[in-house]
């Protein structure tokens, strides 16, 4: 099974340029959600859906963008790079109910220069 | 709201001693937790989850956490550290709701090393 795919793995941006991280699950999970890893800081909640056509905004939203028009796949949109973006993303997967655990992508290592 | 609390951000032991990471939670309503681990470089792996049944909770690898509402606490352990438990340890809990309100928190993670 792949579970939950991220694609690109490693990314170097210019401060200004935009791009998308893909995320994809092969689940059938209605929750999907993109976290941030910043060093000492845990993961935080960018943004999350919990289901097709319908996101809403995590701890962190600023400067990023979602869509979710099928149950498998989970953009995020990066409009316009700064340094602070620097980090490494991750998408992760669920069914909505609180006692089912999330699955989690390899992760994105973005870098803004 | 709900947060949780990983107040060592590493702990260091030796090959072959007990390993306890701590871990203390702040929900308004009855949470589910788990325990994620993170190899350098890889992405988060489910050790194990508490969902409200046993308290006493065993998971991959030889870790087990114990859940003690009156602590708000659910700790994890192994009694004897391996060289390839060295990772980063991370704490989460999920509110018992489902859709909107089931977003998980995480700890800010602890970072575990193993001495030979």
């Amino acid at each position: 099974n792949a579970g939950v795919t991220q694609t690109p793995k490693f990314q170097v941006l210019k401060t200004g340029q935009s791009m998308t991280l893909q995320c994809a699950q092969d689940m059938n999970h209605e929750y999907m959600s993109w976290y941030r890893q910043d060093p000492g800081m845990g993961l935080r909640l960018i943004h999350y859906s919990v289901g097709a056509g319908i996101t809403d905004q995590g701890e962190v939203p600023n400067g990023y963008n979602v869509s979710r028009s099928t149950t498998e796949d989970f953009p995020l949109r990066l409009l316009s790079a700064a340094p602070s973006q620097t980090s490494v993303y991750f998408c992760a997967s669920s069914y909505s109910g609180a006692t089912t655990e999330a699955f989690f992508g390899q992760g994105t290592r973005l870098t803004v220069v | 709201a709900q947060s949780v609390t990983q107040l060592d951000s590493h702990v260091s032991v030796s090959e072959g001693t007990p390993v306890l990471l701590r871990c203390n939670y702040s929900s308004s309503y009855s949470p589910s937790l788990f325990w994620y681990v993170q190899h350098p470089n890889k992405g988060l792996q489910l050790l194990l989850k508490y969902t409200s049944a046993a308290t006493l909770v065993k998971g991959i690898n030889g870790f087990e956490a114990e859940f003690k509402k009156s602590e708000t606490s659910f700790h994890l352990t192994k009694p004897s550290a391996h060289m390839s438990d060295a990772a980063e340890y991370f704490c989460v809990v999920r509110r018992a709701h489902t859709g909107a309100n089931s977003k998980l928190t995480f700890g800010k993670g602890i970072t575990l090393s193993v001495r030979p």
